[in-house]
């Protein structure tokens, strides 16, 4: 089976920078995505990462350790607009086939 | 536009009488996959699809059905609804290479009373 751990809520200051951390066990790991998700819409794609390292895209950031289980996304220069959950997905090998395994999600308040 | 189409957005259903819920993407994904998403659980994969007639289940698939017919096309099937397949499920499509991520449709909010 698959455990990913995140935390379930955080809040951060419109400008800051935040960093939102996940943990996971996982057998056959094939891939890590951030993805965002505002209330009552669906997730919308934020990074992949399949190999060690920092992937950097604008604002976001996010970073892979396959031997620690880790991966964190940063926000940087938060905007009002960045209030979401954030939800770490592990792809993973079963036997041929691919799962996809979504944490609970990290809910982000930031505040003026 | 390149998009993931669910239909319907909103259901309100009586116990045990069969629904399907469609999801279309226009994209030639390979991927196709059905989430729920429930309160304190976050999204579960229920069954997800790897190419036309190629289907396996995901952490949750007990109470659904699903085919892939068409490349395009992943229907989701309740035979029996029960009330506690109440949730909001989404649909989801990318290409095997997960490079770019997945799409989500809309969602659909099902209500089994």
């Amino acid at each position: 089976g698959q455990n990913i751990d995140q935390p379930t809520e955080m809040t951060a200051t419109e400008g800051a920078i935040v960093q939102i951390n996940c943990t996971y066990q996982t057998s056959g790991f094939n891939g890590l995505f951030w993805y965002q998700q505002h209330a009552g819409e669906a997730p919308t794609f934020l990074s992949y990462n399949v190999l060690d390292g920092l992937e950097e895209k604008g604002r976001f950031s996010s970073f892979l350790s396959r031997s620690k289980g880790y991966s964190y996304l940063l926000l940087k220069e938060l905007q009002m607009k960045d209030s979401a959950s954030y939800l770490c997905a592990v792809r993973s090998h079963s036997g041929g086939y691919q799962k996809v395994t979504f944490g609970t999600g990290t809910k982000l308040q930031v505040i003026p | 536009e390149a998009q993931v189409t669910q239909n319907p957005r909103y259901l309100i259903t009586v116990t045990g009488k069969k629904l399907t819920v469609t999801c279309s993407q226009n994209m030639n994904h390979e991927y196709m996959s059905w989430y729920r998403q429930d309160p304190g659980l976050g999204l579960r994969q229920i069954y997800y699809s790897m190419n036309v007639e190629v289907t396996d289940k995901g952490d949750v698939p007990e109470g659904y059905k699903v085919s892939r017919k068409e490349k395009r096309n992943f229907p989701l099937i309740l035979e029996s609804p029960s009330p506690n397949q109440t949730s909001l499920y989404f649909c989801a499509s990318g290409f095997l290479s997960a490079g770019n991520g997945y799409t989500f449709g809309s969602g659909t909010r099902l209500t089994v009373v």
